[in-house]
């Protein structure tokens, strides 16, 4: 159980263009759901949190307008990069929360180029 | 934002040895999770604790919560060539939420 998929697992895109990335679970219901940014080599870094049916929380420095965040459901956030750049490139992670513990999704990396 | 002190930062370790690592911090955590990522995917929850001085076993794994709630370690026994990634601890903070607060990771490399 407490399965997390993402879609797409990766995407390349031309700068200027929006780019969605959607996290699921699967087999549980997820009042909250977390994503983060991944650079190599290096630990995840947490953008914001997800709140199904209210807005997102974003972490300090995280651009909101940049990264819009969708919770419409209970098993299902979208994460949008609006106006990709080269600089958003990166691996992004989404996870949903359950009993005090969060489950990971398997990833997706961006490209832009 | 804050990082839990993991150490060691990698370790190179022959088949069939037993590793050790831990993440320390200043503050007190509710809740700590162990983690193992390979390239290219999402973390994996190895091993959760939800108590002071609880000591958790998954298979070859070990972990406990440390009495003082500021700590955590990991132990792998008999090492395999599969034991190879990146290992990350996280903790829950007091009053923090749901949030993970990651360490910064350990990478093991086994040598057949």
């Amino acid at each position: 159980g407490a399965v997390v998929s993402q879609h797409p697992s990766w995407v390349i895109c031309k700068s200027g263009t929006s780019v969605k990335i959607e996290c699921r679970s699967l087999d549980f219901q997820a009042t909250t759901m977390f994503w983060y940014r991944q650079f190599p080599k290096q630990s995840l870094m947490l953008m914001a949190t997800s709140n199904e049916g209210s807005k997102a929380t974003y972490e300090q420095g995280v651009e909101k307008d940049k990264f819009l965040i969708n919770h419409a459901s209970l098993t299902l956030s979208t994460l949008t990069v609006t106006s990709a750049h080269p600089e958003d490139s990166s691996f992004y992670i989404c996870s949903a929360h359950r009993t005090e513990t969060q489950y990971f999704g398997p990833g997706t990396r961006l490209l832009v180029l | 934002g804050q990082q839990l002190n993991q150490s060691p930062q990698s370790m190179f370790i022959q088949e069939g040895e037993d590793v050790s690592m831990n993440c320390t911090s200043s503050s007190i955590f509710n809740t700590w999770l162990w983690y193992k990522q390979e390239p290219g995917e999402g973390p994996v929850l190895l091993i959760a604790l939800y108590k002071a001085g609880e000591l958790t076993s998954n298979g070859r794994l070990t972990a406990q919560f440390g009495i003082t709630r500021k700590d955590s370690f990991l132990n792998i026994s008999a090492s395999i060539p599969s034991d190879v990634g990146i290992y990350f601890c996280a903790g829950i903070l007091t009053g923090g939420g749901n949030k993970l607060t990651f360490g910064t990771g350990t990478q093991l490399k086994v040598e057949l």
